[in-house]
């Protein structure tokens, strides 16, 4: 198993632009997890499926950050438009049905927006 | 507001040395999960413990939750510079449910050789 991957690594924009990030899980997880770390702040869960269903987007900073998940195999978290202080490192996990099997994390991606 | 703090916040030792770190919340978890994390890289699962008072052992690394489960701890035996790296615990707050995983911010681990 190619574990949860992960697209791009590292992404450099500048304010104003729109930024999309990619994620594809497991295969036989239901659930889908995005998170955002930051020194300052940790990991922070932004938004979470379940069987390509949104269950908590309370965690989402504001309007500018939307999520998808079309079909079990691809989720994309966008982010427009983008402003300095969304840079972070930006991860996405999936996880099986049952609550003490952990979650699997992608590599994530470094957001920085100049 | 479920807070998990970790302590501490950095940690730098020598090779051979042993170390805790601790995991404390005013709420109670139905389960406890620790993860580490290497610079660039994604948190990887050590180990998720359920029953308070439960102790568990990965190598040089036992794990134990207290036995209201509000808290855990990590002891490392003989520390080793692979041990370096970011370590995470993580609760859930209601059984089964994936949702409610909460992170606390980590305890950054150096160790020299």
């Amino acid at each position: 198993d190619a574990g949860v991957i992960q697209s791009p690594r590292h992404e450099v924009t500048e304010m104003g632009q729109e930024v999309t990030l990619r994620c594809k899980p497991i295969s036989g997880h239901d659930y889908l997890f995005w998170y955002r770390q930051t020194m300052m702040r940790g990991l922070e869960l932004l938004i979470y499926f379940n069987n390509n269903v949104p269950i908590d987007d309370s965690g989402m900073p504001e309007d500018r950050f939307s999520a998808k998940m079309p079909n079990a195999s691809f989720s994309t978290l966008k982010i427009q438009p983008s402003e300095p202080r969304d840079s972070a490192v930006y991860f996405c996990a999936s996880s099986k049905k049952t609550g003490v099997g952990g979650y699997t994390f992608g590599s994530g991606t470094r957001l920085t927006v100049v | 507001t479920q807070l998990l703090e970790q302590s501490p916040q950095f940690l730098s030792i020598q090779e051979g040395e042993n170390l805790t770190v601790y995991c404390n919340s005013s709420s109670v978890f139905s389960s406890l999960q620790w993860y580490r994390q290497e610079p660039g890289e994604g948190p990887v699962l050590l180990v998720t413990v359920v029953t308070g008072g439960e102790v568990k052992k990965l190598k040089r690394l036992t794990f134990q939750f207290g036995d209201a489960r509000k808290d855990s701890s990590l002891h490392i035996t003989a520390a080793q510079p692979g041990d370096t790296g970011l370590y995470l615990c993580a609760g859930a707050f209601v059984q089964g449910s994936q949702g409610n995983l909460i992170f606390g911010k980590g305890t950054k681990l150096s160790v020299k050789p």
